[in-house]
């Protein structure tokens, strides 16, 4: 089966830099990904990481290690509308398989 | 501008109704899934689908069934609701089953009464 950790809640302040982390026990890998989901939303998609190393987009930045079994979503320059849910997802990779969601980090922005 | 949509955004039903679902995404994706998502417990997939006609069971599948007639659309029902299916059901979409981007609806706010 699979399962994924990440923290529950992490909070932060405007400007600052904030790194969610997200370990996974998967009998296959494909790749991780990162959504985000604003309270009362729909979750959207954000970065995806197939290869070891660091992905950017704009603010945010994912990571991912296989070795470790570790991945992180970085955000930098926080803003008031970063305040979300960030669920990191694995994909086993083999056959008819599906993203596995991990419980998602409540991330709060304060000013 | 891809989209997936849901036919309720709120539900109220009463305990022993058979409920319906439905999803109909407009881009030609070949999977299609449905998850509910609960405080705490984050995003728990129920049933999916690779093809029209073709469904395969999800991490929670007991309670529901699925309807995949036509490849936009994609029916979650719930034979018998019961209070502890009072939820959040959302519906996705995806090129890939695993690898790819998944499309989110809006979600059904069920509440089994």
């Amino acid at each position: 089966g699979q399962s994924l950790e990440q923290p529950s809640e992490v909070t932060a302040v405007e400007g600052a830099i904030v790194q969610i982390n997200c370990t996974y026990q998967t009998s296959g890998f494909y790749g991780l990904s990162w959504y985000q989901q604003h309270d009362g939303g729909a979750p959207t998609f954000l970065s995806y990481n197939g290869l070891d190393g660091l992905e950017e987009t704009g603010r945010f930045s994912s990571f991912l290690s296989r070795s470790d079994s570790y991945g992180y979503l970085l955000l930098q320059e926080l803003q008031m509308k970063d305040s979300a849910s960030y669920f990191c997802a694995v994909a086993p990779g083999s056959g008819y398989s599906t993203l596995t969601f991990g419980k998602g980090t409540m991330l709060l922005v304060s000013p | 501008d891809v989209k997936v949509t849901q036919s309720s955004r709120y539900l109220v039903k009463r305990t022993g109704e058979k409920v319906f679902l439905e999803c109909v995404q407009d881009m030609d994706h070949e999977n299609m899934f449905w998850y509910r998502q609960d405080p705490g417990l984050g995003l728990r997939l129920i049933y999916f689908s690779y093809d029209v006609k073709m469904k395969e069971k999800g991490d929670i599948p007991e309670g529901y069934s699925v309807s995949r007639e036509k490849k936009e659309r994609f029916s979650l029902i719930l034979e018998s609701a019961s209070t502890n299916q009072t939820s959040m059901y959302l519906c996705a979409s995806s090129l890939y089953a695993d690898r790819e981007t998944q499309y989110f609806g809006p979600g059904t706010r069920l509440l089994v009464l």
